[in-house]
């Protein structure tokens, strides 16, 4: 199973400030397509994940352009530029180059 | 509008089968595929199995023996079957077409 380790944040990170987290995959995720088979998602507390980038930086439908991934085949970041307060919550990666899908164990974002 | 939504019983005792059911709408279950993913309390997101659209399903190899998903095309409706439940297996549960659209999640908690 691809194994996705997330980075912590340093929280709590001041409104206004930019926030980077880190996902790191035990396999490349880069397919031979060119395409980077990794989602990042926020989970606000009480809903479910909503998705906010895949293939490692296309922004989903609706999402903030505050928002921006990027990376490599194995090491990758979610940046948020000038965080606000709706940005609360958990943010997970997940591969899905191959199944089972898994999942980073989350990182928190709490806001100053 | 793509809307999934879980449904099955918050209560389920020690070494019993847990069914839930996912109602989809706006979308085609011989098009899509559909997966379930669980959530213990105040931790991260386990993908659990998927059913193609062909029908066809694929399982976590950590739960396998006890997992069963299956479908009703004609009531858009997606079933988990766990047989053999102990409380590490209380959690949210949701089930997702991975990526954009999530379900609101049921919440299982396997006591006596």
């Amino acid at each position: 199973d691809i194994v996705m380790t997330q980075g912590a944040l340093p929280n709590p990170v001041p409104s206004g400030e930019s926030a980077s987290i880190t996902c790191q995959s035990s396999k490349s995720l880069l397919h031979s397509n060119g395409k980077t088979y990794l989602n990042w998602y926020l989970q606000r507390p009480g809903q479910s994940p909503q998705l906010l980038i895949y293939w490692m930086s296309t922004r989903a439908s609706g999402v903030s352009d505050r928002f921006s991934g990027s990376g490599s085949g194995t090491d990758f970041t979610l940046k948020i530029s000038s965080v606000e307060a709706e940005d609360v919550g958990v943010y997970y990666c997940q591969q899905f180059l191959e199944y089972p899908l898994t999942f980073g164990s989350g990182t928190k974002l709490e806001i100053k | 509008q793509v809307q999934l939504k879980e449904s099955g019983p918050g209560l389920v005792q020690p070494s019993q089968t847990l069914s839930l059911t996912c109602t989809v709408s706006g979308l085609s279950l011989t098009s899509n595929s559909v997966s379930w993913i669980r959530q213990p309390p105040g931790k991260g997101l386990e993908w659990m199995g998927v059913i193609w659209s062909n029908g066809g399903t694929d399982y976590n190899s950590a739960i396998k023996s006890r997992l069963s998903i299956s479908r009703d095309t004609s009531k858009s409706q997606v079933f988990l079957k766990m047989n053999s439940l102990q409380t590490e297996d209380t959690a949210m549960y949701f089930c997702a077409r991975m990526g954009a659209n999530w379900g609101q999640g049921v919440m299982v908690t396997v006591s006596s």
